[in-house]
């Protein structure tokens, strides 16, 4: 059973860069099975996908935060990780990663890391 | 981006009970379309993928089904540890897309 971890700060202030990284405990980073996600949500709100890449390095984002995201992938240290850039108190979430098994136009997440709460605040 | 709403938002049932929840996609999604599980403080469980496929592991008493528009997924006989808040995904297109979600407490 793979687990995802995502050790990073928790507070960002304002207009600052919010960076997470994702460790993946297999190989299943190196698969072309998977893709690799972010997804935030806000304290009682839907989550909201953020978006993902591929073990090439392709990437997908979600439109409405296309300009700020930043996603990247390592294989050698078995990690994926997330930027975003100018953030503000709306980007206030808990925030995981999420390994996607992708099947053509099928996908489906089957693991998350239990999440990590990102405040922004000065 | 395509526009998930499920109904209800909260439902009330007491163990044993037949538990049914709707998920209405804004265009049509095929068969893409997944359910989760979600307890407070942890991270979405996959139960239904593909529509109706469940997931290894999950009890046979999660039922999905649907295409196109509309979806549903039944929970038959309600059990202690189901009492949870469900979503449903659309994996369609880009970019993903959540429900609202919908709380099933304890009567």
């Amino acid at each position: 059973q793979v687990q995802l971890q995502e050790p990073g700060p928790r507070l960002v202030k304002p207009s600052q860069t919010l960076s997470l990284t994702c460790i993946v405990s297999d190989d299943s980073l190196s698969s072309g099975s998977y893709y690799w996600s972010w997804i935030r949500q806000p304290a009682g709100e839907r989550p909201e996908w953020i978006g993902q890449i591929y073990f090439s390095g392709k990437t997908d984002y979600s439109p409405s935060l296309r300009s700020r995201v930043t996603m990247s992938i390592d294989m050698a240290k078995k990690q994926f990780s997330l930027r975003l850039s100018s953030v503000t108190a709306a980007d206030t979430a808990v925030y995981s990663c999420a390994r996607a098994y992708t099947y053509g136009p099928m996908q489906y997440f089957d693991s998350w890391a239990d999440g990590t709460l990102v405040t922004v605040s000065s | 981006d395509i526009h998930m709403t499920q109904s209800p938002s909260s439902q009330s049932a007491s163990v044993g009970d037949r538990v049914t929840i709707i998920c209405r996609a804004s265009q049509d999604i095929g068969f893409y379309l997944n359910w989760y599980q979600q307890k407070p403080g942890k991270a979405p469980k996959l139960l239904i993928f593909s529509g109706s496929n469940l997931q290894s592991g999950v009890p046979s008493r999660f039922i999905g089904s649907g295409s196109g528009t509309e979806f549903s997924l039944t929970i038959n006989s309600l059990q202690p540890e189901d009492f949870a808040t469900y979503y449903c995904q659309q994996s369609s297109t880009v970019p993903r897309t959540f429900g609202q979600g919908t709380r099933v407490d304890i009567k």
